[in-house]
């Protein structure tokens, strides 16, 4: 099967920068997306890895390690807002998503 | 804003119910995903369609099925409700079905309170 772990909390200071680390297992995937949950809300998409890599989109980044099986997201210039829970997730040959366990993000003044 | 849409925002039901929770994807997008979030499964994904045809499988129980209809909204039926099927069902959809087209765009869910 696959299998997605993720650290269950991580907390940070109001500017500064912070790494969710996700490791995972399987047979076979098309890439690594990242997902933003605010409580209760949407999972919203943040991120996408094809390749192995830094991926960047404003502030924040992806990394990708295939011969790892190993990936993260980093957050720069941390924002209140930015307090939410983020998820790995394999993106399967239909494009479905297997997710990881989920890292909740306080982010503190 | 996604631009897709599910119904209704809230459920509460009794165990052994059925129930069908109903989602209209993003104008255009031709795959929809249902996925499962529990505090004790988590995110998990259910099943996908992709334009009228069932495309991909995961975790989903017997008791649960799914469609997708011409005009591309679906619908999720649970039926026989157990407690433990309480949980936020969201729907999801993107444009293709393939690998390549990785962002999927959620709706806001239908949190199921099973008593």
């Amino acid at each position: 099967g696959q299998s997605l772990e993720q650290p269950s909390e991580v907390t940070a200071v109001e500017g500064a920068i912070v790494q969710i680390n996700c490791t995972y297992q399987t047979s076979g995937f098309y890439g690594l997306s990242w997902y933003q949950q605010h409580d209760g809300g949407a999972p919203t998409f943040l991120s996408y890895n094809a390749l192995d890599g830094l991926e960047e989109t404003g502030r924040f980044s992806s990394f990708l390690s295939r011969s790892d099986s190993y990936g993260y997201l980093l957050l720069q210039e941390l924002q209140m807002k930015d307090s939410a829970s983020y998820f790995c997730a394999l993106v399967g040959a239909t494009n479905k998503l297997i997710f990881g366990t989920g890292t909740l993000l306080a982010v503190q003044p | 804003d996604s631009g897709v849409t599910q119904t209704p925002k809230h459920l509460i039901t009794a165990t052994g119910q059925r129930v069908t929770l109903r989602c209209s994807p993003r104008s255009g997008d031709l795959s929809v995903y249902w996925y499962q979030q529990s505090l004790d499964q988590g995110l998990q994904f259910l099943i996908q369609y992709y334009n009228g045809e069932e495309r991909a499988k995961g975790n989903i129980l017997e008791r649960f099925s799914a469609q997708q209809f011409p005009d591309l909204h679906s619908e999720l039926n649970l039926s026989s409700l157990e407690l433990g099927d309480s949980a936020l069902y969201f729907c999801a959809s993107s444009v293709e079905a393939s690998g390549g087209s990785y962002e999927q765009y959620f709706g806001p869910g239908t949190r199921l309170t099973v008593t």
